[in-house]
């Protein structure tokens, strides 16, 4: 029930493509969650994080829609670009419990 | 000005070894963690520290231990290295009392050979 499944484990779009990762879980205590994006050789980093009161949230090229009742939350890159080549995780905590549940990641190639 | 630092960088050392990794975060954050990535790429939280209490995920060998000198630096220290836990480790910080972002450090790659 702790889990988040992420989907695909890799992905290969060309440039100006919209990729989308999706991630479900089952716990239905969960209240934020998160993206990151990891390059090569260094930390992942948050990109952008939505909470359950709303459907959809846009920051520039990212948008992270949301589904409630599926239980199912997705990232989509739009214009994508090379240097969007990245690991993507989802995440999701609950509550005051700020340890984060992982996906286990997709990683991202924009071919130019 | 680095928020989340480790050292070293790049780690490699023989079996049966004991290493440490130190971390530090000058972000005034009140938790911190350690994090094993492996050659998948999954995260695994190994540790989540504050000043009150430390937990551990019961998955982690015990001769893995997280030392914490004071609230801004979080160590770890391995004993009897295995090949098994050649991987990058990565220290994260968070701020209990002011939401859920976690940051992070480069990532210490251990090799064991």
């Amino acid at each position: 029930q702790q889990q988040v499944k992420q989907s695909p484990q890799s992905l290969i779009v060309q440039k100006g493509g919209i990729p989308i990762i999706n991630c479900a879980y089952e716990n239905t205590a969960f209240d934020y969650f998160p993206w990151y994006q990891q390059f090569p050789g260094k930390g992942p980093a948050l990109l952008i994080a939505i909470r359950p009161d709303v459907s959809e949230k846009k920051e520039g090229r990212f948008t992270i829609s949301f589904n409630k009742s599926a239980k199912q939350f997705s990232l989509h890159i739009m214009d994508s670009q090379p240097g969007d080549s990245a690991t993507y995780f989802c995440a999701a905590s609950e509550g005051s419990n700020y340890q984060l549940i992982w996906g286990a990641g997709t990683k991202l190639i924009i071919k130019p | 000005d680095t928020a989340v630092s480790q050292t070293p960088k790049y780690l490699v050392t023989q079996m049966g070894n004991d290493k440490s990794i130190k971390c530090e975060q000058n972000l005034g954050h009140d938790t911190m963690y350690w994090y094993k990535q492996d050659s998948k790429k999954f995260l695994k939280i190994m540790f989540s520290y504050n000043n009150k209490e430390l937990i551990i995920n019961e998955t982690v060998p015990n001769r893995f231990s997280p030392k914490s000198p004071d609230k801004a630096h979080l160590n770890l220290h391995i004993n009897s290295l295995e090949l098994g836990d050649s991987a990058v480790y990565f220290c994260a910080s968070t701020n209990y009392l002011g939401g859920h972002e976690a940051f992070f450090g480069q990532g210490t790659r251990l090799t064991v050979v």
